[in-house]
């Protein structure tokens, strides 16, 4: 299984709403990933997650909180977002080579946010 | 600051033409350089990666050229078909850190 995956494809949502993304691996990589894209614009990182561990934190606002639960699972839960939020949020893995070396990442198909 | 500039932001080729798509870094600490191929409404996919200790990388059609030393680095489409029309993305790394500088990004319109 070389692919990621994420759900739900399509999401809209209220500002007041709570919203959880997902997104599952299943190559062994220890190293996955929180990406927000814009329109005609290149990925943006958001977070990154190491061995479940949080080890980068781009200062994304609050509203966003992610989760990582064991080696395949990443989350990422959304609330009291902002229209300004509606993107394409991608989630990645890679593998997490010797001395820490991170190979090229995987991107799954993306997760079409809408917030209202 | 931006780490990485790509362009053109955007190309014109037709069928068979030769497309070009350039990039440049200003670290010297980065060591991996990967272009990622995007089309709509899709994730981007890894298309072929160089690091710097070779001065080119092929695979198939697609030709990675870098210059340590100008610290640039392209990609080449040869016989260039409409499926590869798509936004095509550079990106750079440093060793043992997980974090890429991505370029601009360039939407290729391959014209038949």
């Amino acid at each position: 299984d070389t692919e990621v995956t994420q759900t739900p494809k399509h999401l809209v949502m209220g500002m007041t709403n709570k919203k959880s993304l997902k997104c599952e691996q299943h190559m062994g990589h220890r190293a996955m990933y929180w990406y927000k894209q814009k329109a005609k614009k290149p990925p943006e990182l958001m977070f990154v997650y190491s061995y479940e561990k949080l080890s980068i934190n781009e200062s994304v606002p609050s509203r966003f909180s992610p989760e990582c639960p064991n080696s395949s699972l990443l989350n990422l839960h959304l609330h009291a977002l902002q229209p300004e939020d509606s993107a394409l949020y991608l989630c990645a893995s890679s593998q997490v080579g010797r001395g820490g070396s991170y190979n090229e990442q995987f991107f799954g198909p993306g997760t079409r946010l809408t917030v209202l | 600051q931006q780490q990485v500039k790509q362009s053109p932001q955007s190309l014109i080729v037709q069928k068979g033409g030769i497309s070009i798509i350039n990039c440049a870094y200003e670290n010297t600490a980065f060591d991996y350089f990967p272009w990622y191929q995007q089309f709509p409404g899709k994730g981007p996919a890894l298309l072929i990666a160089i690091r710097p200790d070779v001065s080119e990388k092929k695979e198939g059609r697609f030709t990675i050229s870098f210059n340590k030393s100008a610290k640039q680095f392209s990609l080449h489409i040869m016989d260039s078909q409409p499926g590869d029309s798509a936004t095509y993305f550079c990106a750079a790394s440093k060793y043992n850190f997980n974090k890429f500088y991505f370029g601009s990004g360039t939407k290729l319109n391959v014209k038949p």
